[in-house]
């Protein structure tokens, strides 16, 4: 298996723009997961789907942020519109349902908003 | 006050020598705690995951203990090697689904040098 595949790996952008970033998550995983990390903040989970559902999306941190699952092979995180402090790595995993299996994270997405 | 506290923020050793790092935790109730290894530049990597039953947990030359009734975590490296330089970061999930509510560490920095 490729593993979890996130695209672009590098984004730059302007502020007040869309931004789209996009995952695909092992197959046969039910359990997909976006993060964002900063030196400032660490490791944050924004949100997270069982079977393309979203159960817990308590750390978005506001309405700019939206994430959707169609289908189980693909996910997206959507800024709209971005600001600087947007700026950081995001990382797609995905994982089998319980709780205590092992995420596989993908490489990230690093996101720079001028 | 981040309720997953990790020591030292980073340190350096020499090749061939062990190291412990350490977190302690304040999230209740406890579901599982998981380490994770993340090197510059790539997303995070399970190293282990262990319930409340579950005092230690090895994963090659890694060695993670949990002693719930303190809220304390360690992981040891046995005989680091210049591949080990990275992040380890510490992750604590709360309540009755291991994926809800994850408290995240800022992680200890480790550098091997030869």
């Amino acid at each position: 298996d490729a593993g979890v595949i996130q695209s672009p790996r590098h984004e730059v952008t302007e502020m007040g723009q869309e931004v789209t970033l996009r995952c695909k998550p092992i197959s046969g995983h039910n359990s997909l997961f976006w993060y964002r990390q900063t030196m400032m903040r660490g490791l944050e989970l924004l949100i997270y789907f069982n079977n393309n559902v979203p159960i817990d999306d308590s750390g978005m941190p506001e309405d700019r942020f939206s994430a959707k699952m169609p289908n189980a092979s693909f996910s997206t995180l959507k800024i709209q519109p971005s600001e600087p402090r947007d700026s950081a790595v995001y990382f797609c995993a995905s994982t089998y349902s319980t709780g205590t299996d092992t995420q596989y994270f993908g490489p990230g997405t690093r996101l720079t908003v001028l | 006050k981040n309720q997953v506290e990790q020591s030292p923020q980073s340190l350096i050793i020499l090749e061939g020598k062990n190291c412990t790092l350490q977190c302690n935790y304040t999230v209740s109730p406890f579901s599982n705690l998981r380490w994770y290894k993340q090197d510059t530049g790539r997303g995070p990597v399970s190293l282990t995951i262990m319930t409340f039953s579950e005092n230690t947990k090895s994963n090659g030359r890694y060695t993670a203990t949990l002693d719930a009734d303190t809220k304390q975590s360690s992981l040891h490296i046995t005989a680091s090697q210049l591949s080990d330089s990275a992040s380890y970061i510490c992750v604590v999930s709360a309540g009755r689904h291991g994926n809800n509510r994850l408290a995240f560490g800022k992680g200890n920095q480790v550098v091997v040098i030869p």
